[in-house]
Formats: structure tokens, sequence, C-alpha cells
């Protein structure tokens, strides 16, 4: 089974709209880490959050903010006012704290802004 | 500070030959992960070294492959002899791993074609 779950395959919006990326985890540790990761064109790996699994704050960055809901076992990604540049593939992983450094990766997001 | 150092970018080979990727990691991280990425397969975990040791190299796809990590700020991924379905791009991570896990920090990756 899949310990990361991002559904949307492919999700096109019109510059300046929100649009919220999902991402579903499983894992029977309590203890555990959430991240997300963006790849431009360009094909580099851009690190964006990581998360733990006590802390269930959102968290904002600019236009960029992240919900963490153990009761869904979501930690979903929202851009506000999107812009072209945010055209990616945006990769959520989880590793867990028994494992150490496993991380497992979702199969990613591809965002495509159209100006 | 210089990131993870990946080399080369590219490598265009024929099938049989030998190929070796390097990787630099981002100095005083103590554990290092080598990634395979592909249309189909996404993003794969191949093994990752903690403090130049192999922890896990479950994701090795067979004996053809094999990496090494001899000092702290090195570590090779050698396929010999390669095959067209190796063609993907190689990525190299670090991190710095005390208590929990730390974030990846990806290299740009090298790009393998094998005809």
């Amino acid at each position: 089974a899949q310990k990361v779950t991002q559904a949307q395959t492919e999700i096109s919006v019109v510059e300046k709209e929100d649009v919220t990326l999902d991402c579903v985890y499983e894992t029977r540790d309590t203890t555990y880490y959430l991240f997300w990761y963006k790849q431009p064109p360009s094909g580099e790996l851009v690190f964006l959050i990581r998360r733990n699994s006590f802390d269930e704050q959102n968290e904002i960055s600019g236009r960029y903010s992240w919900n963490f809901q153990k009761s869904t076992s979501s930690f979903n990604f929202t851009i506000t006012a999107s812009q072209v540049v945010d055209s990616a593939v945006y990769f959520c992983a989880l590793s867990e704290g028994g494992t150490g450094n496993q991380f497992y990766f979702g199969t990613g997001t591809s965002l495509t802004v159209i100006p | 500070d210089a990131g993870v150092i990946q080399s080369p970018r590219h490598e265009v080979t024929e099938m049989g030959q030998e190929v070796t990727l390097r990787c630099k990691p981002i100095s005083g991280h103590n554990s290092l992960f080598w990634y395979r990425q592909t249309m189909m397969r996404g993003l794969e975990l191949l093994i990752y070294f903690n403090n130049n040791v192999p922890i896990d190299d479950s994701g090795m796809p067979e004996d053809r492959f094999s990496a090494k990590m001899p000092n702290a700020s090195f570590s090779t991924l050698k396929i010999q002899p390669s095959e067209p379905r190796d063609s993907a791009v190689y990525f190299c991570a670090s991190s710095f791993l005390v208590v929990g896990t730390g974030e990846l920090f990806f290299g740009e990756g090298s790009r393998l074609t094998v005809l």
C-alpha cells in the first residue's frame, strides 16, 4: 500500500487563483515527519517544508500555507494567488521515526499555472 | 554555501558500458541518499548511507548496481553493465540526522540515457 498518496496527478489553474494540493499519508508510528518538495521544469528538487507529528499548527510562508490534520492523516499544501513560477511538480513525503531516514515519496502533483 | 554536487549532469552511453555517477554531499551532513526518478516509477530510493555506512540498499535493482561512500564528502553509484532500462534521472541527496529526521537536500541530478 502507498504510504503517501497524492491523488491529484495534474492540476491547471489560471494565474492568481488559489490552489490546494492534497497529500494523505499512512503510518502506524506516533513519531513521523512530513515534507513537501517542489520540482520545477529545470528538474531539481527543492525542499519547501518539514513538519513533525507533534506539531499540528498550520504554517504560512508568504503565498504558501500548509494544513496538517492528524485526524484525517492529511498534509495539504495551498498556494494563494498562484503565479506562473509556481508551475512545477510537487511531492509530498513521509519519514517514519522508527525507520530513521527512510523517506516515502508520493507520486507527485503536476501544477500548471496559466498566465 | 555549496549544495549537493552531482556529476555528470548528463550521460549518454551504450548498453553494456560502465556508468559511474558521483556525488559530493553538503559539508557536515551525515546521511547520503541515492534516488532514481522515472516517469513510470516516480522517485525510488536506491540506497542510503549514514556516517558513510550503507544502511539500506534494498532499493538497489540488482547486482549491476553498486554504491560506495569512501568518506564523508564523496559517494559513487556505479552501473555495470548498463542497460536501456536504467535510463533515468539519478538524484543524490544529503541530510543531517541527529534526532528525528532531517530534510533532504537534493543535487541537480544526473540524467542517464542508455542506448
